[in-house]
């Protein structure tokens, strides 16, 4: 079935150094890819999505960019903040509309 | 606009006793989902529901866990004989129209926990 793999955690990383959280999928078909976070306390929240290959998702200074040959959605950020503290969920959805989650990971930025 | 809502946030319970888990969907929502997240997991889809009606139940664990969508918005997540190993967090999301390209809005989740 289909599945997704992302980096384990804990990442730590001094403010405005550079992330990369890597995220690859196994998927029938070609799926929607996106990246969820869940700051402390609060409920999960979209950060960005791509629809089709090739198509780069943004927001907030996070980037990433769907790409089919690898199979992956590496989530990046050239300078993090203190702020980007949280839990990272790289997802898909599959052929029955479902999100299919990685098992996460924990980013935490040190002043 | 109001977001997705679950009630209660969390539940306590002895094991063998019936609970009930309730969603409200953004307002105009067709599509609703639940799944379930256990510490340190990514969530786990549950059931989906298009309308009033369950479009896909492959991720409930067995029949104790049912859910209905009697009016095509609250739904209710009922689980009977519960057992410790249901414990966790129990999510709820809502989409527009349920397509391949539409953005799931997450409530806070309700905790559950059976002692």
């Amino acid at each position: 079935g289909d599945s997704v793999t992302q980096m384990e955690g804990p990442v730590t990383l001094s403010e405005e150094a550079f992330l990369t959280i890597n995220c690859t999928y196994t998927a029938t078909g070609y799926p929607s890819l996106f990246w969820y976070v869940q700051y402390p306390g609060e409920g999960l929240q979209l950060l960005l999505k791509a629809t089709k290959a090739d198509d780069k998702g943004s927001n907030k200074g996070f980037e990433a960019t769907y790409r089919k040959e690898t199979t992956s959605f590496h989530l990046e950020k050239g300078s993090v903040q203190v702020s980007d503290s949280a839990v990272y969920f790289c997802a898909l959805m599959d052929s029955s509309y479902k999100l299919i989650f990685g098992s996460g990971t924990r980013l935490l930025v040190r002043p | 606009g109001a977001g997705v809502s679950q009630t209660p946030s969390n539940k306590v319970t002895e094991k063998g006793k019936y609970v009930e888990l309730r969603c409200d969907p953004i307002s105009g929502h067709t599509a609703l989902y639940w799944y379930r997240q256990s510490l340190g997991q990514g969530p786990e889809f549950l059931i989906y529901f298009q309308g009033t009606g369950a479009a896909d139940d492959s991720g409930l664990p067995n029949d104790r866990f049912f859910a209905v969508r009697p009016e095509g918005s609250v739904s209710t997540l009922k689980i009977q004989r519960t057992e410790r190993g249901d414990s966790a967090v129990y999510l709820c999301a809502s989409s527009p129209d349920g397509g391949r390209t539409d953005t799931q809005y997450f409530g806070p989740g309700t905790r559950l926990t059976v002692l």
